[in-house]
């Protein structure tokens, strides 16, 4: 299995400022996604990262609010902007595995005050 | 687009006593069905999957059930243990996409 960290682990934020969250993989890649989990939900996709090209965001999320980075096969980058208490998540990085799930990376845990 | 329906919300059990999740979903196109298991503070882990070309599949005291007329899949998980307390996730997703739909979790308390 692909081994997946992700930068930082937990962070703490005023409102208004914008935090980048790294997620490094072991192996080289071709589709990077990124799910955000608010208190107590399910896994929402924001977008997939793909490298050599645009973010595909998915209905509800936008590349002004959520850009993305994908500048190998082994990272991507995501930014939470102009943050409000609303973005306060869990933010989670995967990747494919053996042709079928998702696997996840630990996740960025945020908190926006 | 896809979407699934997940319940209960939350379930609670006694030690030793089994553990039934249900999901619908509403593409007939889906054909894997995987669940996820997250414990507090930690990531989702898949713990057992389904294609559609399958009715049943076990895992040691894990099951999961697919009805694909009803479009129906259960997890089941039998003499539960106070390591089972976490949240559980189905899914689904369609052939030639890695991208799956999730349901809105089912927390299980496992009491001693």
């Amino acid at each position: 299995s692909a081994v997946i960290s992700q930068k930082p682990s937990r962070d703490i934020c005023q409102r208004g400022t914008s935090l980048t969250i790294q997620c490094q993989v072991d192996s080289q890649v071709t589709m990077m996604f990124w799910y955000r989990q608010q208190p107590g939900q399910s896994l929402t996709l924001i977008a997939t990262a793909n490298q050599g090209s645009e973010a595909t965001y998915e209905s509800g999320f936008v590349i002004d609010k959520f850009p993305i980075s994908r500048p190998n096969l082994t990272f991507s980058t995501l930014t939470v902007s102009n943050m409000s208490p609303e973005d306060s998540s869990i933010y989670l990085c995967s990747v494919p595995r053996g042709g079928e799930t998702q696997y996840f990376g630990p996740g960025t845990r945020l908190l926006v005050l | 687009g896809e979407n699934v329906e997940q319940h209960p919300s939350t379930l609670s059990v006694q030690e030793g006593d089994s553990a039934v999740i249900k999901c619908t979903y509403s593409d007939s196109a889906s054909n894997y069905f995987p669940w996820y298991k997250q414990e507090l503070g930690k990531r989702p882990q898949l713990i057992i999957d389904i294609r559609s070309n399958v009715g049943e599949k076990k895992d040691q005291r894990i099951a999961v059930t697919l009805n694909k007329t009803a479009k129906h899949f259960s997890l089941h998980i039998t003499e539960t243990q106070p390591e089972d307390s976490a949240v559980y996730f189905c899914a689904a997703r369609k052939g030639g996409s890695y991208i799956p739909t999730f349901g809105r979790g089912t927390s299980l308390i496992v009491h001693p």
